[in-house]
């Protein structure tokens, strides 16, 4: 079955200190992948994406993301939280090259707190 | 600017009654989409549209109806058999092709009174 999962719930990181926030999916074959955010009450804002080619990519506001086949996971890190950054991710999964639809799955979130 | 325009931002529903979300994009994109949040639940697709006059259920579609009559809007009705609607509701639209971004609305809240 296809899936996305979020193992932490919730995460705070104090402000300054270095941010990973776990993805690991399920799917057929080899899929795009996605980290959105999204602030409360507010729709989902774009990060980061992966298709192919370097497995580092890099997204806006200074996040980044390692796409591993072999652990299946497309983690998001980011060096220095800032407070800002202080919102619920999600990671995505949809079809790869060719795939018929752009139906995405998606993950059930991961809410960052952020100290001061 | 281009984006994606749904409306009302809260809306509340009587028992038995229908209610209708609206959905505008300017982006000119070809598929549209509509999705529940619950909390701890991610995103979960309620129905999605390639092209206009065309759709598919998604995974939570009972008690949903929707139209895509013309390109720019996809509204999204939630009948009275839609046993447990409270829930913020995002519309999204792309491109039809895989690997294209989904671009988000702000979502509308619904409650029931």
């Amino acid at each position: 079955a296809q899936s996305v999962t979020q193992p932490d719930i919730h995460i705070t990181v104090s402000e300054g200190a270095s941010l990973e926030l776990r993805c690991n999916y399920s799917y057929g074959a080899t899929p795009y992948l996605f980290w959105y955010v999204q602030s409360p009450g507010q729709g989902l804002q774009l990060l980061l994406k992966y298709f192919s080619g370097d497995t580092l990519v890099q997204g806006i506001k200074g996040f980044e993301a390692e796409f591993k086949r072999s652990q299946s996971s497309f983690n998001l890190r980011k060096p220095s939280v800032h407070w800002s950054d202080a919102a619920e991710y999600f990671c995505a999964v949809g079809p790869g090259y060719g795939g018929a639809t752009n139906k995405l799955i998606f993950g059930t979130g991961t809410l960052l707190a952020v100290q001061p | 600017d281009g984006g994606i325009t749904q409306s009302p931002k809260y809306l509340f529903r009587k028992e038995g009654q229908n209610v209708t979300l609206s959905c505008e994009q300017n982006l000119n994109h070809d598929a549209m989409y509509w999705y529940r949040q619950d909390p701890g639940q991610g995103l979960r697709l309620i129905y999605y549209s390639q092209i206009v006059n065309d759709f598919q259920k998604g995974d939570i579609a009972e008690g949903y109806s929707v139209s895509r009559e013309k390109k720019e809007s996809f509204p999204l009705t939630v009948t009275s058999a839609q046993k447990n609607p409270t829930a913020f509701y995002l519309c999204a639209s792309s491109m039809p092709y895989s690997g294209q971004p989904q671009h988000f609305g702000d979502g509308t809240r619904l409650s029931i009174l």
